[in-house]
């Protein structure tokens, strides 16, 4: 089945703790980014991936890190250093950066 | 998990009819535009996208408008059925960039 699968689908932070959202797609698209999605705001973009070993900070970057080694995989570390991290975390991913996005079905992160 | 469309405007119509959805863009230079369903705790679906270039685009069901002169989108969706509940936002790009804008969307219910 292609798509892009996101994992897991419920996280739990603790405070001071880093943790990974993974996100893997099998339709050989290049281009991968990261969004969070807030209660009545429209998405914003975390960080985005061209290509392999290339990415770029998105409007909201602060406290979060991100690694493209290889196409098909684009994971998310929310560290510590993000404040308010509690959102629906979406990866998406795009033939390349100038066309459709596609979205996988999302991670909910939550601060405990 | 909870909801992200908490606060958005709410869109009721009854099973059958026709529903008519809107978005104001923001940037005159954008000229590719897609709307998204979104249901309750999932990542978003493509629906339909639509080129500057073209004021009308057909799908199954759907029809988006583009009014550029007021830059304004819009998703009409016929005999809408109880599957079409969701949030519905729209997205913008220019040619050349990476970067969409999202817009905040609207939940469209559907009465039976």
């Amino acid at each position: 089945d292609g798509g892009i699968t996101q994992s897991p689908k419920y996280l739990f932070r603790k405070e001071g703790q880093n943790v990974t959202l993974s996100c893997e797609q099998n339709l050989n698209h290049d281009a991968m980014y990261w969004y969070r999605q807030d209660p009545g705001q429209g998405l914003r973009l975390i960080y985005y991936s061209q290509i392999v070993n290339d990415f770029q900070k998105g409007d909201i970057a602060e406290g979060y890190s991100v690694s493209r080694e290889k196409k098909e995989s684009f994971p998310l570390t929310v560290t510590s250093a993000q404040k308010n991290p509690t959102a629906f975390y979406l990866c998406a991913s795009s033939i390349n950066s100038g066309n459709t996005i596609y979205f996988g079905e999302g991670s909910w992160l939550t601060v405990v | 998990g909870e909801s992200v469309g908490l606060h958005l405007p709410t869109l009721s119509v009854q099973e059958g009819d026709n529903s008519i959805i809107n978005c104001a863009y923001s940037n005159s230079a954008s000229d590719y535009f897609i709307w998204y369903k979104q249901e309750s705790g999932k990542g978003p679906q493509f629906i339909i996208d639509i080129r500057s270039n073209m004021d009308k685009r057909q799908g199954q069901r759907v029809t988006v408008l583009l009014n550029k002169t007021v830059k304004h989108l819009s998703l009409q969706i016929a005999a809408t059925q109880p599957g079409d509940s969701a949030v519905y936002f729209c997205a913008e790009k220019t040619s050349g960039t990476y970067k969409y804008i999202f817009g905040t969307g609207t939940r469209l219910k559907v009465l039976a």
